[in-house]
């Protein structure tokens, strides 16, 4: 178990629709990572909160939004839902900046299928 | 800019045979992080490893080893005596830690094959 949580396991929605991921980092990290995994494609980095603020952007779609909450969890917004967005979504926790602990732990992913 | 390549897409071996699987990076950052994570056909993704850029020696832990080489760029990944429970995606990651952005950029994966 990596301490990182998220929910739902899986999901399936219909083409149009909005949903929201959300996501546990673990005790004490401050940082927190969002993922996405197509078929056969690697992990593409679309977003990271540190503390609640915006640090850096991937490739993220303008339909995808993402915020770190006071409490330190995430949520991914995913709306405007095209068949093409079906994939694995992963959320990852690290301790930001320099230090000894600099991996990511990842949570066990969000399974999307658009429909 | 950063970019991890991981040049075998999949590799095949019959199990106890070693493999080792490539990692190439390039980075303009003096101090870097590199990791390894492991993802089996279950999904999850783990944390195997962590090389610091300031730190070259070699590691080794059980049948893993990792050969980090900052003159050629790579992050090299062997199994010696491969078992099937190795058969998984492997993926080879980079993190700068010196800028502000520091998120952790992935290689696009080897797929492993452990045939019994």
């Amino acid at each position: 178990d990596s301490g990182v949580t998220q929910t739902p396991k899986h999901l399936i929605t219909a083409t149009g629709q909005r949903v929201t991921l959300r996501c546990s980092p673990r005790s004490g990290d401050l940082s927190v990572y969002w993922y996405q995994q197509s078929l056969d494609q690697g992990l593409q980095f679309l977003i990271q909160y540190y503390n609640g603020e915006e640090r850096a952007k991937g490739n993220i779609l303008e339909r995808f939004s993402a915020q770190q909450f006071p409490d330190l969890h995430s949520e991914l917004n995913l709306s405007s839902l095209e068949l093409g967005d079906s994939a694995l979504y992963f959320c990852a926790s690290s301790v930001a900046g320099q230090g000894s602990r600099t991996e990511a732990f990842f949570g066990q992913g969000t399974r999307l299928t658009v429909v | 800019a950063q970019k991890v390549t991981q040049a075998q897409t999949e590799i095949s071996v019959v199990e106890k045979e070693d493999v080792t699987l490539d990692c190439v990076y390039e980075t303009r950052d003096t101090t870097y992080y590199l990791f390894w994570y492991k993802q089996p056909p279950s999904g999850e993704l783990v944390f195997l490893i962590r090389r610091n850029s300031f730190d070259e020696q070699n590691e080794i832990s059980g049948r893993y080893s990792w050969n980090f080489q900052k003159s050629t760029s790579s992050f090299n990944f062997t199994i010696t005596a491969s078992q099937v429970v190795d058969s998984a995606v492997y993926f080879c990651a980079l993190r700068n830690s010196m800028n502000r952005d520091d998120k952790i950029i992935f290689g696009k994966g080897t797929r492993l094959h452990i045939l019994p």
